[in-house]
């Protein structure tokens, strides 16, 4: 079946350093691929998304490129701040007709001033 | 904005106990879904409805039940509460394959 593998955290970062965060997947057919972020006491919510191969989503100065050739979607962000803090989870999106979405387990982000 | 409400944000119960928690989405998604979300598990999917009376199993049903009488409300029922069972929950819609999801903010039920 599908499945999701981020790196484990948490990642400890000083404010204005570069991020990635790993993931890469397995799956059949063609999914589509997302980064959620949660921050404290809050629901998930998209940060990005990818549909097709060599895509590149991106927002907030958040930036992950969609490769088939080595299945991952790593998560970089050129200049963290301390409003960042969070946990990141990448997820992909089966294209059957079946509706799952797979996460994976979440790398919690700590930027310290 | 898609707005998905959860009707509590923590719930204390005892062993035993029936549970009930609800969602509901205000954008006419066919979509709907409870996870948990466990430290180191990540969200695992418990159930999911594509329509109203529909319901699909996820990756851990058991214990679970759940119930979409209409469209923008799905609940999630906890039969006999167990220890086991204490998680956060989280309710999600979307609109079909491939689109986003939109979460609540997520239930901490512990069960004493």
């Amino acid at each position: 079946g599908d499945s999701v593998t981020q790196m484990e955290g948490p990642v400890t970062l000083s404010e204005e350093a570069f991020l990635t965060i790993n993931c890469t997947y397995t799956a059949t057919g063609y999914p589509s691929l997302f980064w959620y972020v949660q921050y404290p006491g809050e629901g998930l919510q998209l940060l990005l998304k990818a549909t097709k191969a060599d895509d590149k989503g991106s927002n907030k100065g958040f930036e992950a490129t969609y490769r088939k050739e080595t299945t991952s979607f790593h998560l970089e962000k050129g200049s963290v701040q301390v409003s960042d803090s969070a946990v990141y989870f990448c997820a992909l999106s089966d294209s059957g007709g079946y509706q799952k979405v797979t996460f994976g387990t979440g790398t919690k982000l700590q930027v310290i001033p | 904005d898609v707005k998905v409400t959860q009707s509590s944000r923590y719930l204390v119960k005892r062993t035993g106990e029936k549970v009930f928690l609800e969602c509901v989405q205000d954008m006419d998604h066919e979509n709907m879904f409870w996870y948990r979300q466990d430290p180191g598990l990540g969200l695992r999917l418990i159930y999911f409805s594509y329509d109203v009376k529909m319901k699909e199993k996820g990756d851990i049903p058991e214990g679970y039940s759940v119930s979409r009488e209409k469209k923008e409300r799905f609940s999630l029922i906890l039969e006999s509460a167990s220890t086991n069972q204490t998680s956060m929950y989280l309710c999600a819609t979307n609109r079909g394959v491939g689109s986003p999801l939109h979460f609540g903010n997520g239930t901490r039920l512990t069960v004493t």
